[in-house]
């Protein structure tokens, strides 16, 4: 079955400077990446998704860029504010398939 | 559209006691997914549904768990028997076609 690992676990910056969390997935016939963010006692909330097609996608500060030959995908959040603290997940999955593989999350804690 | 509603938010059980955890798909969804989060750790999953059917139970222990979706109604996730390990948050998902949205969670305590 599918493996996706991340990295780090946690990751602390500074107001306004950039957050890049890496994601590797094992199996090649994943070809759908979502990010999930998700706040202390709440759901994960999806924020940005990349499908195998695609090599970058951008949403404002958020931007996903997807390398399928080194089978990794990395978020990056520029300008990062207090409110980007959160816990962040990367998932894997197969379109249509029954599941989405998930890591196993980064903290991520902007300090003002 | 209200979203994936899970019900109740918060659930207390004793040792040896049964839980039960509903979630209600979004309008249009067929789709119902079963996720659980045990603290400091991420999601892992348990079972997928559609209507009437167990698509994949690969992720749900063997003993004590089982769901279902029925034709009208909840999907319900079933725990019995409970221990203090079930202690986690249940996060239920829900989907048209495979990229899903998740419900605010049911976290169970088990005392």
């Amino acid at each position: 079955g599918e493996n996706v690992e991340q990295h780090p676990s946690t990751l602390s910056v500074q107001e306004g400077d950039s957050a890049v969390i890496k994601c590797t997935y094992s199996d090649s016939a994943s070809n759908y990446f979502p990010w999930y963010k998700q706040e202390l006692g709440k759901r994960p909330q999806l924020i940005i998704d990349i499908r195998s097609n695609v090599g970058e996608k951008k949403d404002q500060r958020i931007a996903v860029t997807l390398n399928k030959t080194a089978k990794h995908f990395s978020l990056h959040i520029t300008e990062t504010q207090p409110e980007d603290s959160a816990v962040y997940f990367c998932a894997a999955s197969m379109a249509g398939a029954n599941n989405l593989f998930f890591g196993t999350g980064t903290r991520l804690t902007v300090i003002p | 559209n209200a979203g994936v509603m899970q019900n109740p938010r918060h659930l207390v059980r004793r040792r040896g006691q049964e839980a039960r955890l509903r979630c209600s798909p979004m309008k249009g969804h067929s789709h119902v997914y079963w996720y659980r989060q045990l603290p400091e750790e991420g999601l892992k999953f348990m079972v997928y549904l559609q209507k009437e059917n167990i698509i994949d139970e690969s992720g749900m222990p063997k003993e004590r768990f089982s769901a279902e979706f029925p034709k009208e109604g909840p999907s319900i996730l079933r725990i019995q028997q409970v221990v203090r390990g079930d202690s986690a948050a249940y996060f239920c998902a829900s989907s048209p076609r495979g990229d899903p949205h998740f419900g605010n969670g049911t976290r169970l305590t088990v005392t």
